[in-house]
């Protein structure tokens, strides 16, 4: 149980076009979702955390208007990096927190790797 | 605040030798701790947490860890390590800050076994 998964799961797109990937926890209803960022070699940074029906709370530092977040379920959260730019190129990681736990486990989805040419 | 410490961003043992991965880490209320294990290219996959029961956790592969709250830390073990454990290893802290969960993740530490 608790599989997310994430779509694609890899992504070639050229510079100035947005790309969205899609983030779907697949047995279970997630309220909270988060997005991940990783470099290579580097840890995750999370970019944002997505709640269900509300708007998206981003970390310091995170461009709200190019990396827009849709929570519209309880399932599926996307995230869309618009006017993709060749620095935007990374490893995206989303993770779900399953409703009504009172742990602070997050399931995390296979990664989704943007390449921006 | 909250943050954690990796003391080892590389470690290499020899095959059927013990682990040792060090987690250090700082949070102004009882956190929650994890050890996550990432292969190339992977998403991340969940070893073991530690949510205030036991503070000797046991987790899957034969993984454990120890949380220590004197010493702040939540080393992660193993007795003897296999060819397959050789990936990216990342310790996590997740605690309520202003009344919302704030997860921080450990720069990784990357285990080498070594046939």
């Amino acid at each position: 149980g608790a599989v997310v998964s994430q779509h694609p799961s890899w992504v070639i797109c050229k510079s100035g076009t947005s790309v969205k990937i899609e983030c779907r926890s697949l047995d279970f209803q997630a309220t909270t979702m988060f997005w991940y960022r990783q470099f290579p070699k580097q840890s995750l940074m999370l970019m944002a955390t997505s709640n269900e029906g509300s708007k998206a709370t981003y970390e310091q530092g995170v461009e709200k208007d190019k990396f827009l977040i849709n929570h519209a379920s309880l399932t599926l959260s996307t995230l869309t990096v618009t006017s993709a730019h060749p620095e935007d190129s990374s490893f995206y990681i989303c993770s779900a927190r399953a409703l009504g736990t009172d742990s602070y486990e997050q399931y995390f989805g296979p990664g989704t790797r943007l390449t921006v040419t | 605040a909250q943050s954690v410490t990796q003391l080892d961003s590389h470690v290499s043992v020899s095959e059927g030798t013990p682990v040792l991965l060090r987690c250090n880490y700082s949070s102004s209320y009882s956190p929650s701790l994890f050890w996550y294990v990432q292969h190339p290219n992977k998403g991340l996959q969940l070893l073991l947490k530690y949510t205030s029961a036991a503070t000797l956790v046991k987790g899957i592969n034969g993984f454990e860890a120890e949380f220590k709250k004197s010493e702040t830390s939540f080393h992660l073990t193993k007795p003897s390590a296999h060819m397959s454990d050789a990936a990216e290893y990342f310790c996590v802290v997740s605690g309520l800050i202003g009344g919302y969960q704030k997860v921080t993740f450990g720069t990784g530490t990357k285990l080498q076994v070594i046939p």
